[in-house]
């Protein structure tokens, strides 16, 4: 069975600075995919960012970035020039490949963006 | 990303009643829907997977009678809490995916409270 783990329950950082956040995942498998889900006060669940495990390139989107490291197990999320709205709930999530795959979500972190 | 909805958004009721919840994939067909329960705080658990046409298969621990899943079409899903209790208080959140290899991005809806009083 595969694990995700966020060890730092909250984190703060303010606003324009860059913030890491965490995560590391536990499995035997060799291909799959992993993601940056971010949930705001209102609750909706959003997609940050996806990683396929085979791609050695880390994915980027905008000010958000990863730095996927397979050997170590460990899918880290940068925000640069952090912004108020970035405040939320992040999770990070593993997936198997497969059509029914499910994903295996971590606990989640709260960050919150100071003005 | 997909455009996926829920309906309701809010919903209270009496306890004993049932309350139906609905998914909609509103631009791709979702041959698979996922539904979770969040508590406040906390991660997302996931209760089952509906695939269209087939009967749910559910987490261990949910108990398929209390929460009855029929996903008749490509881009509708729905959940009934039957007899709810106001244990099952909580916040209802879908997701679904194309259901294609290479494409098993989850997409979620915007959620559902549900209070039972």
């Amino acid at each position: 069975a595969q694990t995700v783990t966020q060890s730092q329950p909250e984190m703060s950082v303010q606003e324009a600075e860059t913030v890491t956040l965490s995560c590391t995942y536990d499995t035997s498998e060799n291909n799959y995919y992993l993601f940056w889900y971010k949930q705001p006060p209102s609750r909706q669940m959003i997609l940050v960012i996806r990683q396929e495990a085979y791609k050695q390139q880390n994915a980027t989107e905008n000010r958000f970035s990863v730095n996927f490291q397979k050997a170590a197990k460990s899918f880290s999320l940068k925000i640069s020039d952090s912004q108020l709205g970035d405040t939320a709930m992040y999770f990070c999530a593993f997936m198997k490949p497969g059509a029914n795959s499910k994903l295996t979500f971590g606990k989640g972190i709260t960050l919150s963006v100071r003005p | 990303g997909a455009v996926v909805s829920q309906h309701p958004s809010w919903v209270i009721c009496k306890s004993g009643t049932s309350v139906k919840i609905e998914c909609r994939s509103l631009d791709f067909q979702a041959t698979t829907m996922f539904w979770y329960r969040q508590f406040p705080k906390q991660s997302l658990m996931l209760m089952a997977t509906s695939n269209e046409g087939s009967k749910a298969t559910y987490e261990q621990g949910v108990e398929k009678d209390k929460f009855l899943i029929n996903h008749a079409s490509l881009t509708l899903s729905t959940l009934t809490v039957t007899s709810a209790h106001p244990e099952d208080s909580s916040f209802y959140i879908c997701s679904v995916t194309p259901g294609v290899a290479g494409q098993e991005t989850q997409y979620f809806g915007p959620g559902t409270r549900l209070l039972v009083l």
